[in-house]
Order: C-alpha cells, then structure tokens, then sequence
C-alpha cells in the first residue's frame, strides 16, 4: 500500500490571497500524478494529471507541478475565491503500469470572503 | 450523457442483510473502481478492475466482493453488512492512460450506506 501524503489537513485564507499545497508520494516506480477538486456534496472531479519529471499544468487560476524524482507535487491557487473552497485530493499509482490508484487524505480549502 | 451512474444513492440496511450497489459507465471505459470514504480518512479503494472479467483487489476488500460481466456495469457486493461498512461509496471509471488519453477518472455521485 502506498503512503500518498497532504499537507497541510486544511487551511483557511482570505479572498483574495494566493496560496499552496503539498502531495508527497514514493519516488520509486513512478506511474503518474493525479489532483482532484471534491466540493461538499458532489463527486470529485479532476484537475490534473501528470506524468513527466518537471511538469507543469495550468488551469484558469490553478496551476500544479511534479518532481517525480524527490517525490512531491505542489498545486498552487492564485488568488483564492470563494468558490475555490473544497478539497483537494491527490492520487498515485501503485507502481509502472499499475492502475490501482491510491489516494491522499486531502487538504480542505475555505477561502473567506 | 450520463457519465458514471451509481445506484441506490441512500440505503439503510440492518446488521447482517446483503446488497449490491450498483455502478454503470457509458464512455466505453476498461478501468472501474469502488471507493468508500470515511470521515478523515479520504478515499480507500475496496476493488477494481482493468476490464470485462477482470477484478483486484484494494486496500479494504474485505467484505465486499464484485464482479465485471460487462464493460459498462461493475457491481459492488455486501454479502453480511456491518456497522463498520457505513460510508459513502463512490464509483469511478477511466479509460487509461495509453496514447493520448489523459487518464483521469470520472466519479459517480456516491451512495450513502448505513448499516445499523
């Protein structure tokens, strides 16, 4: 079983303000990256997903990138709305290959308005 | 376009009764996944599979059996509910990362399960 981390568990921020959060997952036997956005009562839904040493992906004002060698992804927000408030799941495969997809607990995102 | 459909969205069963959920997708996707979550503890996957007769297990099977007869329909079992089985379970489906599809998955709406 993969250990797929996030950090931080939730963070509160002003409207307005930009802001950033971790996905660390095992370097070795890399597959691909996933980042999902899950509002309250709904499904999850995908952001991102990134394959390549060094990528970076760009939607509207969220952007994510990848170092697959040191094991982490960052997804930045600029300048957070408030219906930017979610959570955001990252999620790795299991090794090369592999389809069994593991996921992180999530950060939990407010913005205030 | 209906996505991925799930069935029944709540359910309340009492300890020891059985039930299926059921899961359907029409984007001719070969990967499924069932997925419970729990307060705190984000997405735990229960089984999947990577096509028509082709089931693994995940990280919580343990109580659950499937099944995938068709493309389109992968099923998740509860054969003697639990009270430790209530949670949210949601299905997904992916056509995989091959060529230039982009691998995402595509959720169902969930089904709330409590078991009492």
């Amino acid at each position: 079983i993969l250990n797929v981390e996030q950090s931080p568990q939730s963070l509160h921020v002003q409207e307005g303000d930009s802001t950033n959060f971790t996905c660390s997952f095992p370097s070795s036997n890399f597959y691909a990256l996933h980042w999902y956005r899950w509002e309250t009562a709904k499904s999850p839904e995908a952001l991102f997903v990134m394959t390549l040493n060094g990528d970076e992906k760009k939607k509207g004002r969220i952007s994510a990138t990848l170092n697959t060698k040191e094991g982490y992804s960052y997804l930045y927000i600029k300048g957070s709305q408030p219906e930017d408030s979610a959570t955001y799941l990252c999620a790795t495969h299991s090794g090369a290959g592999s389809y069994q997809l593991t996921f992180g607990k999530g950060t939990k995102l407010s913005v205030i308005p | 376009n209906a996505g991925v459909t799930q069935t029944p969205k709540f359910r309340i069963l009492k300890i020891g009764q059985s039930m299926t959920l059921q899961c359907a997708q029409d984007m001719n996707h070969n990967y499924m996944y069932w997925y419970r979550q729990d307060p705190g503890m984000g997405l735990k996957l229960i089984y999947y599979s990577v096509g028509a007769g082709i089931t693994d297990k995940g990280e919580v099977p343990n109580g659950y059996n499937v099944s995938r007869s068709t493309t389109e329909d992968f099923p998740l079992r509860l054969e003697l509910a639990a009270p430790s089985q209530t949670s949210v379970y949601f299905c997904a489906s992916t056509l995989g990362l091959a060529g230039i599809n982009t691998g995402e998955l595509f959720f169902g709406e969930g089904s709330r399960l409590t078991v009492l």
